[in-house]
């Protein structure tokens, strides 16, 4: 059984920084691309961040890039997404997906773990 | 970027069949997949590549794409149906997945 499990979410301040990580397991890891999708409370899906089985290429949203690092340890089955000079509109339920196809679209979801951003 | 525009609802009566669109410049022409959220829970995948299921997901749920518009019906619809419903195509100019806003479906 595929399962995503993700932690590290919290409430930071505004130009803060923080770590969030997924456990990945019930599969072969390093067969599938990986990405992280997030959620505000309420609003639709948005697409933040993409990595290829390997970390060889990452891809990241407008309003992430340059402030977000996505990685992954194949040895350790898990993906993580570095979250720096945070924004109050970063505030989001975050999710690790596995990615079909380089990221091309999402087969399995994991339940997320929430960044609050606030002063 | 690419832009995708789903109606912000649909309703439905049980037994009935549900359409949802997803609009986007020649949508056509990219694969189409579509997630069911239900609240307080993570989406699943229901349909891909346009118009395959997924293990476990009912063959009332299908997939179709043409022109400028993709649409995912929903045969029969069940009481359990109700939930928002995201399509969602890969950019290959920008290399960014992108996701319509949603659409709610209700099942009166």
């Amino acid at each position: 059984e595929v399962q995503l499990v993700e932690s590290g979410g919290g409430v930071v301040r505004p130009g803060g920084s923080l770590r969030l990580s997924c456990a990945a397991s019930g599969f072969t890891y390093d067969d599938y691309g990986m990405s992280w999708v997030r959620q505000v409370p309420g609003k639709g899906l948005e697409w933040v961040s993409g990595v290829n089985w390997n970390g060889g290429k990452t891809v990241y949203a407008d309003s992430v890039k340059g402030r977000f690092t996505i990685s992954r340890d194949n040895a350790k089955s898990s993906l993580y997404l570095q979250m720096n000079s945070l924004r109050v509109e970063d505030t989001a339920l975050y999710y690790c997906s596995r990615a079909v196809g380089d990221g091309v679209y999402v087969d399995y979801w994991g339940q997320g773990t929430l960044v609050t951003v606030s002063s | 970027s690419y832009v995708l525009t789903q109606p912000p609802s649909v309703s439905v009566a049980p037994g009935q069949t549900a359409r949802i669109t997803c609009g986007g410049n020649n949508i056509g022409g990219k694969s189409v997949h579509w997630y069911q959220q239900k609240p307080g829970q993570a989406p699943v995948l229901v349909v891909y590549e346009d118009s395959d299921r997924p293990p476990g997901i009912p063959e009332r749920f299908s997939g179709s794409n043409s022109g400028n518009t993709a649409t995912l019906t929903i045969r029969r619809v069940e009481a359990g149906d109700e939930a928002d419903y995201y399509c969602q195509v890969w950019d290959s100019s920008s290399d960014h997945v992108v996701f319509g806003g949603g659409t709610k479906l209700t099942v009166l």
